[in-house]
């Protein structure tokens, strides 16, 4: 069965500085991907996605996703943090070649920003 | 467009009372998927449709959960009876075809059972 693995359960960093947040999936094939960004006591809302093409994805608020099939990662970036970045986020797979198919979630890595 | 809207935004019920929760898609999208999210477990997904059809509902943890899809615009999610175990945010997210593209999540309905 896919499965995706955020392996940090929370991250601080400072305003400012480079983020970089993982993902490694397990799966047959390569799958769809996505990155959701989470505010306070609001739903999920999609940074970037990757599905072909070029394997480093822009998204927007400044994320860019890299798509690494022999690692089967893919982390996000971002090289500047704002305070405004302080959120939960999300990685997620989908199965291709389905239709209508389910998005598998990880567990979130919850990010701080320090002033 | 107002976006997936979801009701009520907020619910606190006693144990064993009934909880029915509703969701209301994007307009055009034509599969919608109920997710519960808790601190110990994560983003779970509970069940999904596609074109008001239930295509997957391995994830909804018991009996005493039910969803319902009569038609394109609107779906509820049922527990009865309720229990303390289940409160969390339940969020339905809508989409509009393959799984390409993306899910369009509603704001989530913070249910406490006490």
């Amino acid at each position: 069965a896919q499965s995706v693995t955020q392996p940090d359960i929370h991250i601080t960093v400072s305003e400012g500085a480079s983020l970089e947040l993982r993902c490694n999936y397990s799966y047959g094939a390569t799958p769809y991907l996505f990155w959701y960004v989470q505010s306070p006591g609001q739903g999920l809302q999609l940074l970037l996605k990757y599905f072909s093409g070029d394997t480093l994805v822009q998204g927007i608020k400044g994320f860019e996703a890299e798509f690494k099939r022999s690692q089967s990662s893919f982390n996000l970036r971002k090289p500047s943090v704002h305070w405004s970045d302080a959120a939960e986020y999300f990685c997620a797979v989908g199965l291709r070649n389905t239709n209508a198919g389910k998005s598998t979630f990880g567990d979130g890595t919850t990010l701080t920003v320090k002033p | 467009d107002a976006g997936v809207i979801q009701s009520p935004r907020h619910e606190v019920t006693e144990m064993g009372q009934e909880v029915t929760l509703r969701c209301k898609p994007i307009s055009g999208h034509n599969s919608l998927f109920w997710y519960r999210q808790t601190m110990m477990r994560g983003l779970e997904l509970l069940i999904y449709f596609n074109n008001n059809v239930p295509i997957d509902d391995s994830g909804m943890p018991e009996d005493r959960f039910s969803a319902k899809m009569p038609n394109a615009s609107f779906s509820t999610l049922k527990i009865q009876p309720s229990e303390p175990r289940d409160s969390a945010v339940y969020f339905c997210a809508s989409r509009a075809g393959q799984t390409n593209e993306k899910l369009f999540f509603g704001s989530g309905t913070q249910l406490s059972v006490l």
